[in-house]
């Protein structure tokens, strides 16, 4: 099945930095792969995804790289705002519909 | 549109009892989902379901069992309650399209305690 690793497990910036966080996967089939945001005590919330078709994409403050050879993709956060601040989870699927997840990363925005 | 709702929000066990945790979802979404998280660590996939009468194991399935009558509901059931069992669970849903994977919707998540 589908592995996934995710790095780091915890990240301090301060305040309008930049945060990246990077995920490896190991099946080749894979084609989907989400990132997710959880606040503390909260739910997973999608935050934004990318398919095996478009090698970056960016909504705003949030981007994400894929580079399918490598089987590696990566989160980045720009002007990092202390709301910022929660666990940041990465998922890679595919035609199946199920996601595996990555372990976390805790990201801490120091004011 | 309510989305994913599970109940109940926390719950405290005893070693060996049993209990149901409800889901349901209103998005008329195909595919539902059970994880379980457990402190510090990523989401584990327990069961899921691609449509009504249609059930499989995830990564984790022992211990536990489901059943999807409707296309509302995705019911986990534990049987026999143990300590390692203590986790927050998580319903999830996501639609049926063609081509490469859906977004999953969560719940809000149930926090289970075994004594």
């Amino acid at each position: 099945g589908e592995n996934v690793e995710q790095h780091p497990s915890t990240l301090s910036v301060q305040e309008g930095d930049s945060a990246v966080i990077k995920c490896t996967y190991s099946d080749s089939a894979s084609n989907y792969f989400p990132w997710y945001k959880q606040e503390l005590g909260k739910r997973p919330q999608l935050i934004i995804d990318i398919r095996s078709n478009v090698g970056e994409k960016k909504d705003q403050r949030i981007a994400v790289t894929l580079n399918k050879t490598a089987k590696h993709f990566s989160l980045h956060i720009t002007e990092t705002q202390p709301e910022d601040s929660a666990v940041y989870f990465c998922a890679a699927g595919g035609s199946n519909y199920k996601l595996t997840f990555g372990k976390g990363t805790l990201l801490t925005v120091n004011p | 549109n309510a989305g994913v709702t599970q109940t109940p929000k926390f719950r405290i066990l005893k070693i060996g009892q049993s209990m149901t945790l409800q889901c349901t979802q209103d998005m008329n979404h195909n595919y539902m989902y059970w994880y379980r998280q457990d402190p510090g660590m990523g989401l584990k996939l327990i069961y899921y379901s691609v449509g009504a009468g249609i059930t499989d194991k995830g990564e984790v399935p022992n211990g536990y069992n489901v059943s999807r009558s409707t296309t509302e509901d995705f019911p986990l059931r534990l049987e026999l309650a143990a300590p390692s069992q203590t986790s927050v669970y998580f319903c999830a849903s996501s639609a049926t399209s063609r081509g490469s994977g859906n977004t999953i919707y969560f719940g809000e998540g149930s926090w289970l305690t075994v004594v």
